[in-house]
């Protein structure tokens, strides 16, 4: 089955413990994307990554690093947590066609953390 | 900046009846506009999408129209059933550049039987 995974689901922590939130694809595309949703603002994308060793930052990337050593594998790491990054944090992924036209995204169950 | 706007949080709809969903946006280089439906405690999933050199695009029960020259767009649902409940995103596409996603910040549909 064609899915985009993340782990872990739910995650309570304390300020300044670092953290990975994991995600994996399998559908091998070539773009991921790591998006935070909170009330009235909507998804808000923090990182995203062309194609392997590819990362850039989104709009809201300050107070997250990203890697993309495999093709599968997205992980978003925060160095230093603090209580404003408590949110809804969903990856993405989708396969950039040739041509350049847009092609479905498909998002990953979601990661609710919680910053104390 | 909000480039792009869904300014209803909420809307609630009869069963049987239309779902008029709307989204404005303010940059005039997107060239893809997409509606995704959420449910609770899932990921975003897609639902219809238009290209910027459309005015409509329509798939069973849902038809995206964009109205270029006033930079809006609509999603309706006709019929609308229980199932539809749920929040729903507007978002756009740049293919040139950052390929980014931008979202608006989604109108919670709520279908009454």
């Amino acid at each position: 089955e064609a899915q985009v995974t993340q782990n872990p689901r739910y995650l309570i922590t304390v300020t300044g413990k670092k953290l990975t939130v994991t995600c994996s694809q399998n559908m091998n595309h070539e773009y991921m994307s790591w998006y935070r949703q909170d009330p009235g603002l909507g998804l808000r994308q923090i990182y995203y990554s062309m194609n392997v060793e590819v990362t850039d930052k989104g709009d809201v990337p300050e107070g997250y690093k990203v890697s993309r050593k495999e093709k599968r594998n997205f992980p978003l790491i925060l160095e230093s947590p603090s209580p404003n990054q408590t949110s809804l944090y969903f990856c993405a992924s989708l396969k950039i066609l040739a041509g350049g036209s847009y092609n479905e995204q498909f998002f990953g169950p979601g990661t609710r953390l919680t910053v104390l | 900046d909000q480039q792009v706007k869904q300014n209803s949080p909420s809307l609630s709809v009869q069963e049987g009846r239309i779902s008029i969903l709307n989204c404005d946006y303010t940059n005039s280089m997107f060239d893809y506009f997409l509606w995704y439906k959420k449910y609770p405690a899932e990921g975003p999933t897609f639902l219809i999408s238009i290209s910027s050199i459309k005015d409509k695009n329509e798939d069973g029960r849902f038809t995206v129209f964009l109205n270029k020259s006033a930079k809006h767009l609509s999603l309706h649902i006709v019929p609308s059933q229980p199932g539809d409940s749920a929040v729903y995103f507007c978002a756009a596409w740049i293919l040139q550049g950052a390929q980014k996603l931008v979202f608006g910040q989604g109108t919670r549909l709520t279908i009454n039987p």
